[in-house]
């Protein structure tokens, strides 16, 4: 079964610093990997999809990473900003399910200090 | 620009009775998910639909979830009766899937239920 890791759980930076989440996972045969933002008591933002065949993708402030053979990914995000604040997600879509539902992590709880 | 609308956004209810929630994905999209996300947790898929048709269901608790989407485009999540341990939110999410790898779900606001 696919588990998914995020670490950390919370991080409070100072504003305009450059952070990096981390998303691990157990199941390399994956279809795509997705990072979401999720605001308080609201729905999820897709932010990036990399593709099993990709190593990365950029999105403005952000770059996302894959090593599919380690089992891991990273959303980097450059020059914080405190709109930044979050919880961002890791979420999967692994052939194991047959079907395409995501499998998600627990989320990372950001926190950029003005 | 198109999103999926879900409704209600909250809902407060008493153990043993029930609950219902509706979602109308975007247009044209032919694949539908139910997920519940615990607070503190990440969300888990409960029922997957394709058109009208149930594709996954594997994690809903049959013996008192139900899901529909009769005509392939909104649907109704019901819960009956209600248990504490339901509070949640509940999230819609919608996508074309026209190839698994790019792929990607377009989630609604969510319903937060609180069970009393």
């Amino acid at each position: 079964k696919q588990e998914v890791t995020q670490i950390p759980a919370a991080l409070s930076v100072p504003e305009g610093e450059n952070l990096v989440l981390n998303c691990s996972f157990t199941d390399s045969a994956i279809y795509n990997l997705q990072w979401f933002r999720q605001d308080p008591g609201k729905g999820l933002t897709s932010l990036l999809l990399i593709q099993s065949s990709q190593r990365e993708q950029t999105s403005g402030r952000l770059n996302a990473s894959l090593d599919k053979s380690s089992g891991r990914s990273t959303l980097y995000i450059a020059a914080s900003q405190p709109g930044d604040s979050a919880t961002y997600l890791c979420a999967l879509n692994s052939r194991e399910r047959g079907a395409d539902g995501l499998t998600f992590g627990k989320g990372t709880h950001l926190i950029i200090q003005p | 620009e198109a999103e999926v609308a879900q409704s209600p956004r909250y809902k407060i209810t008493e153990k043993s009775q029930a609950v219902a929630f509706w979602c109308d994905p975007i247009s044209g999209h032919a694949t539908l998910y139910w997920y519940r996300q615990i607070l503190g947790q990440g969300p888990e898929l409960l029922v997957q639909f394709q058109d009208e048709s149930v594709v996954d269901d594997s994690q809903l608790p049959k013996d008192r979830f139900s899901a529909e989407r009769l005509k392939g485009v909104d649907s109704t999540l019901k819960i009956q009766p209600a248990e504490l341990g339901d509070s949640a939110m509940y999230l819609c999410a919608s996508s074309r899937r026209l190839a698994l790898s790019t792929d990607t779900q377009y989630f609604g606001p969510g319903t937060r239920l609180t069970v009393l």
